[in-house]
């Protein structure tokens, strides 16, 4: 069947810190894979996502590349902020609707 | 513009109640989706209309009736509901429901649902 792990935190980190949330799935096929962030009080965004295997996706200094030998799709930001706090669902999509992981909640204070 | 608008944003009712949700989208999307977030989880599926017609039940209770009138509105007809029915419930968009590798759902800000 198809489904998705990533780290579940809270993940707490200091400004301008490196962020990594691992993200790996079980999938026949060749899904998509997405992540999708939800700010307090608000609805899911798309972040990033990605169609096929070695493809990297990025937005907003956030960046995944789907590994296929791995089955990986892990969140990275190079430098995180106060307004990156929010949580951070790793998602894929096998053809009908979407399997997310448990969601990953990040802090960052200033 | 990748924008799905949900109304209303609160809602407060009481068991005995009957209330709508609403969404829209002008996107074009064929799929549309109704999901179903408790606080610190997941979204959940409920339900999925693909170029209209209702695709996917996810064995909803009956006291959740979906409706979708055209291709840009999908409604959450509630009566009957119960307090642990409480939650966020998102509708999301996508251009279509299957197979189109890439497809993005698309989620609106939700409609927080109070059940006393």
């Amino acid at each position: 069947g198809n489904s998705v792990t990533q780290m579940e935190g809270p993940v707490t980190l200091s400004e301008e810190a490196f962020l990594t949330i691992n993200c790996t799935y079980t999938a026949t096929g060749y899904p998509s894979l997405f992540w999708y962030v939800q700010y307090p009080g608000e609805g899911l965004q798309l972040l990033l996502k990605a169609t096929k295997a070695d493809d990297k996706g990025s937005n907003k200094g956030f960046e995944a590349t789907y590994r296929k030998e791995t089955t990986s799709f892990h969140l990275e930001k190079g430098s995180v902020q106060v307004s990156d706090s929010a949580v951070y669902f790793c998602a894929l999509n096998p053809g009908t609707a979407l399997i997310f992981g448990k969601g990953t909640t990040l802090s960052v204070s200033s | 513009d990748t924008e799905v608008t949900q109304t209303p944003k609160h809602l407060v009712m009481g068991m005995t109640n009957k209330k709508s949700l609403k969404c829209e989208q002008h996107m074009g999307h064929r799929a549309m989706y109704w999901y179903k977030q408790k606080a610190k989880k997941p979204p959940e599926l409920m339900f999925v209309y693909s170029y209209e017609k209702l695709s996917i039940n996810e064995s909803v209770p009956s006291r959740f009736s979906p409706e979708c009138p055209n291709s840009s509105l999908l409604n959450l007809h509630l009566h009957a509901l119960q307090p642990e029915d409480s939650a966020l419930y998102l509708c999301a968009s996508s251009q279509t429901l299957a197979g189109r590798r890439g497809d993005t759902q698309y989620f609106g800000p939700g409609t927080r649902l109070t059940v006393l």
